[in-house]
């Protein structure tokens, strides 16, 4: 399969716990994005990659979350001290260069905190 | 900032019925326009996509979308709905040099055989 790939597919986790999310883009895909989405609203904008560099983050991204992209491949979304709140799907995109450009998106991770 | 309205919460229609999703997106700007589409239990798929040109698009199984960039709009068709269309629909624009994609809140069809 060469699409976005999501791990883990799910997550359940006690508050207060830190969790982190793996995100493996489409190979050659400069861009990468996350995004969160709860039942019955549109996937909200969290961060934006463009390879290696964290160009944009939503107001909505506490302090307790922290997104990296190391070697511009693969990323990680780790949420500290995790809040009932936080329970969602997290998504990950990615997309290739500017201009005419679509993002494909992985199957998410669902995240709920107990 | 950019922002994405979608005119329906939920539709429900029968079989063979004909469908119209509205949205309206807000940005000045030269921009590109997306429907997606997420069957249950499954991820965000692209269903259509408008880039410049024609401003009648044409995606897959039957779907097209009109962009009216006076209107600043890109409303879904599709002539005759069926039970498998049944899903959650996602209109997002993207800011032809921006960064990242914003969605709107969706349309959840129901289509009923």
């Amino acid at each position: 399969d060469t699409g976005v790939s999501q791990d883990p597919r799910h997550k359940i986790t006690k508050r207060g716990q830190n969790v982190t999310f793996r995100c493996d883009p489409i190979s050659e895909h400069n861009r990468l994005y996350w995004y969160r989405q709860t039942l019955g609203q549109g996937p909200e904008f969290l961060t934006y990659f463009q390879n290696e560099a964290q160009l944009e983050k939503s107001r909505l991204l506490s302090d307790r979350f922290s997104a990296e992209r190391p070697k511009g491949s693969f990323s990680t979304l780790e949420i500290q001290r995790t809040e009932q709140g936080d329970s969602a799907m997290y998504l990950c995109a990615s997309s290739f260069g500017t201009g005419e450009t679509e993002a494909f998106f992985g199957q998410g991770t669902r995240l709920t905190v107990v | 900032a950019q922002s994405v309205s979608q005119h329906n919460h939920h539709v429900i229609l029968s079989e063979a019925a004909s469908l119209e999703l509205g949205c309206n997106y807000s940005y000045g700007g030269t921009v590109n326009l997306f429907w997606y589409v997420q069957y249950p239990g499954q991820h965000l798929q692209l269903l259509l996509k408008y880039f410049s040109g024609d401003p009648l698009v044409k995606g897959i199984k039957g779907f097209e979308a009109e962009f009216i960039k006076s209107k600043f709009s890109f409303n879904l068709r599709k002539p005759s709905v069926q039970w498998s269309d049944t899903a959650e629909y996602f209109c997002a624009v993207n800011a032809y040099y921006g960064q990242n994609f914003v969605f709107g809140p969706g349309t959840r069809l129901s289509v009923l055989p």
